[in-house]
């Protein structure tokens, strides 16, 4: 199975920072990687597809980057309803298995 | 508008059954591949099953092969997942997704609890 880490696993942030978030895999995935974002009690919502694609109603803010085995989510000013969690997946083979989880916390 | 209802959650005794259905709506769901996906409380996100648009092919976590069963009813829009054998470590909200790698649209989840 293709492992997925993240980094950090969380952080504190203030509205209006600029907040990078990373992803690795055990072994490459070209780019079938996507990010989602869950608020607690609410079920994910997807966000960035195949590493660089924003999802339709996605806001601009919200970019990921790069290829192989690692990759990167970055919103560039955090706004309030930003502070979730946020995860990423690998989509390139079965089982399809998910990083454990970056908290984004309100500073 | 995407809808993606989950239903058959609750407690069950261990080594018990259930089964979980996943109404969808706003979309043709016989084009697309559906999935079930699982958290733990308070844990991360654990991908355990899928299925093709037709319903011929699926594919399951090593965790659950054997024990769980997913299928579809296209004429009525239906997801479903059997889970028989449940043990403490099946605990968890489980998620009817919708896509065939890449999960678009997620359901509110039901919860299924596996206690004595």
């Amino acid at each position: 199975d293709i492992q997925m880490t993240q980094s950090p696993s969380s952080l504190s942030a203030s509205v209006g920072d600029r907040v990078t978030i990373t992803c690795r895999a055990s072994q490459t995935i070209n780019t079938y990687l996507n990010w989602y974002q869950q608020k607690p009690g609410e079920a994910p919502n997807l966000l960035i597809y195949t590493a660089f694609s924003l999802q339709s109603g996605v806001p601009s803010r919200f970019s990921g980057s790069g290829s192989g085995t690692d990759f990167t989510l970055t919103i560039s000013s955090l706004r309030p309803e930003d502070f979730a969690t946020y995860y990423c997946q690998q989509s390139y083979t079965l089982p399809f298995t998910f990083g454990p989880g970056t908290k984004v916390a309100i500073k | 508008e995407v809808q993606l209802v989950e239903s058959g959650g609750g407690l069950v005794q261990p080594g018990g059954s259930l089964r979980l259905s996943c109404a969808a709506s706003g979309f043709t769901f016989s084009n697309y591949w559906m999935q079930w996906v699982r958290q733990a409380p308070g844990r991360g996100l654990v991908w355990v099953s899928r299925i093709i648009s037709d319903g011929s092919s699926t594919n399951y976590a090593d965790s659950v092969r054997g024990r769980f069963t997913i299928s579809r009813d296209n004429a009525k829009n239906t997801l479903y997942l059997q889970m028989n054998g449940l043990g403490a470590e099946d605990t968890a909200v489980y998620y009817c997704v919708r896509g065939e790698s890449t999960f678009d649209f997620w359901g509110q989840g039901t919860l299924v609890t596996v206690s004595s």
